[in-house]
C-alpha cells in the first residue's frame, strides 16, 4: 500500500531532551516536507526537500533539523525541545516539486508532540 | 514576507446549498494553488488544484476559481452534504519549493 509513515504518533517528553520524529514514503517521491499544525494558524512548513542531500527552509525553520540520507526517509530532528514547540507535525511528500504535472501531496498520519 | 489569507475562518451552510472560500495571496509569482480538506482526526487531502494558466477547474461538486490580477482565488462546493464537514485549507507557492497555507476554514454542513 503506498503510504507516508510517522513515528512516534504521539510523543510526551521534558525540555531539552533530544528528539526524532521518523518519516518514511514508499512512493519512491523525490519531494519531502515537514509542517506544524497549531490551532488557528493552519499548517506551517518547518522544511522542505527536493531530493537527497537537497533540503530547504520554510516558514518556521527555528529549533529543527532535517536530513535526507536516502529518498523514502526524512526524520524531524529537535535537538533541544521547548514547550513552543508543542504541535501536532505532519511529513507529507508528493512525486516532484510543484513545477510538475503531478504535484499532489500526501500526509502522513501526524505526529502530537507535547513538550513539558 | 509572504502569506495567505483565508476567509471565512467559520462557514455554517444548510445541507443542499452552496459554500464558498476565498484566499488571498500576496506573491504574484504565485503559480500553483491547491485546496486541502481535513476531517477531523486525520490526515489533510488534496481535492482540487489549479495552476496559474488556468481560471476555473471543476471536479463533481467542487470548483476552484483563480483571479491573478486580484490575487485571489476560491473554492466552491455545491450541494453541500454532511460529509463535506471538514476544515479546508488553501495553499500557494513562495519562491520555487515553498509552500503557504492559509489558516483554515471549518466548515459545518446542517443537516
Amino acid at each position: 500500500e503506498a503510504q507516508v509513515t510517522q513515528n512516534p504518533r504521539y510523543l510526551i517528553t521534558v525540555t531539552g531532551k533530544k528528539l526524532t520524529v521518523t518519516c518514511s514514503q514508499n512512493m519512491n517521491h523525490e519531494y519531502m516536507s515537514w509542517y506544524r499544525q497549531d490551532p488557528g494558524l493552519g499548517l506551517r512548513q518547518i522544511y522542505y526537500s527536493m531530493n537527497v542531500e537537497v533540503t530547504d527552509k520554510g516558514d518556521v525553520p527555528e529549533g529543527y533539523k532535517v536530513s535526507r540520507k536516502e529518498k523514502r526517509n526524512f526524520p524531524l530532528i529537535l535537538e533541544s525541545p521547548s514547550p513552543n514547540q508543542t504541535s501536532l507535525y505532519f511529513c507529507a511528500s508528493s512525486l516532484l516539486g510543484f513545477g510538475a504535472v503531478n504535484n499532489e501531496q500526501f500526509f502522513g498520519p501526524g505526529t502530537r508532540l507535547t513538550v513539558l | 514576507g509572504e502569506n495567505v489569507e483565508q476567509h471565512p475562518s467559520t462557514l455554517s451552510v444548510q445541507e443542499g446549498d452552496s459554500a464558498v472560500i476565498k484566499c488571498t495571496y500576496s506573491d504574484s509569482a504565485s503559480n500553483y494553488f491547491p485546496w486541502y480538506k481535513q476531517e477531523l482526526g486525520k490526515r489533510p487531502q488534496l481535492i482540487i488544484d489549479i495552476r496559474s494558466n488556468v481560471g476555473e477547474k471543476k471536479d463533481q461538486r467542487i470548483a476552484v476559481t483563480l483571479n491573478k490580477t486580484a490575487k485571489h482565488f476560491s473554492l466552491h462546493i455545491t450541494e453541500t452534504q454532511p460529509e463535506d464537514s471538514a476544515v479546508y485549507f488553501c495553499a500557494t507557492t513562495s519562491g520555487t519549493y515553498k509552500y503557504i497555507f492559509g489558516t483554515g476554514t471549518r466548515l459545518k454542513v446542517l443537516a
